[in-house]
């Protein structure tokens, strides 16, 4: 697609239910990133994926914290009992990858509010 | 890893010049700026590679110190335009993964 495309753009959930968010890259980008931002703040890194490596999963805050990329292109971030500090933006981003090519573009995020 | 910028927080009148640094840990190869508006997605602004290069877009340009491993963003005659935050993304050698800084504030007032 022309654009980095998420979905749901918002999502309200109960504490303790489980939820997905999903993130369709550009097409041809390799690397595709997941960040959260909470309200005010800045852009915590979540996980990195880069072609066919392995993730770099070493912003994920806890294990209820997972994600997926299925065939290089669509991502899912997973969200299990969801707890009301998980309240934020989540903003996916792609790129075409490599050292000093890794020029982001950002979708337009999914809004989580846990109640 | 998260570089520091500084200041967190910027107030201007148009036509007033700001700068906007950020500090990392560790070496660099690449540093990013990027600018957030309220409510929308950060959108890129320049990349500096290692070799101490200075790029500029309009009126907005940049530096990156390889071997201090800071970088600043220079904003001359501001605009209404220029105002959002502001964020630095920093590629640490050996990865290619970019990790963003805690963010400067810009607001430009008439």
């Amino acid at each position: 697609g022309a654009g980095v495309s998420q979905s749901p753009s918002n999502k309200v959930t109960e504490k303790g239910k489980d939820v997905e968010l999903r993130c369709d890259p550009i097409s041809g980008h390799t690397a595709l990133y997941w960040y959260r931002q909470s309200l005010g703040q800045g852009l915590e890194f979540l996980i990195y994926f880069q072609g066919n490596s392995a993730p770099d999963k070493s912003g994920l805050p806890s294990d209820r914290f997972s994600a997926e990329r299925t065939g290089g292109s669509v991502s899912t971030l997973t969200i299990q009992r969801t707890q009301q500090e998980d309240s934020a933006v989540y903003l996916c981003a792609s790129s075409l990858g490599g050292t000093g090519a890794n020029v982001l573009t950002f979708g337009a995020g999914s809004r989580l509010t846990v109640l | 890893q998260q570089p520091v910028q500084s200041p967190q927080a910027v107030i201007l009148r148009e036509g007033e010049d700001a700068v906007i640094n950020c500090s990392s840990s560790k070496a660099l190869y690449s540093v990013h700026w990027y600018r957030q508006k309220h409510g929308e997605a950060p959108v890129f602004l320049m990349i500096l590679l290692k070799g101490g290069e200075q790029k500029g877009h309009d009126k907005i340009s940049a530096s990156f110190n390889e071997k201090k491993q800071q970088s600043s963003l220079y904003l001359t005659a501001s605009q209404l335009s220029y105002s959002g935050t502001y964020f630095c993304g920093t590629e640490i050698y050996n990865t290619d993964k970019l990790i963003f800084g805690t963010g400067t504030r810009l607001q430009v007032f008439p």
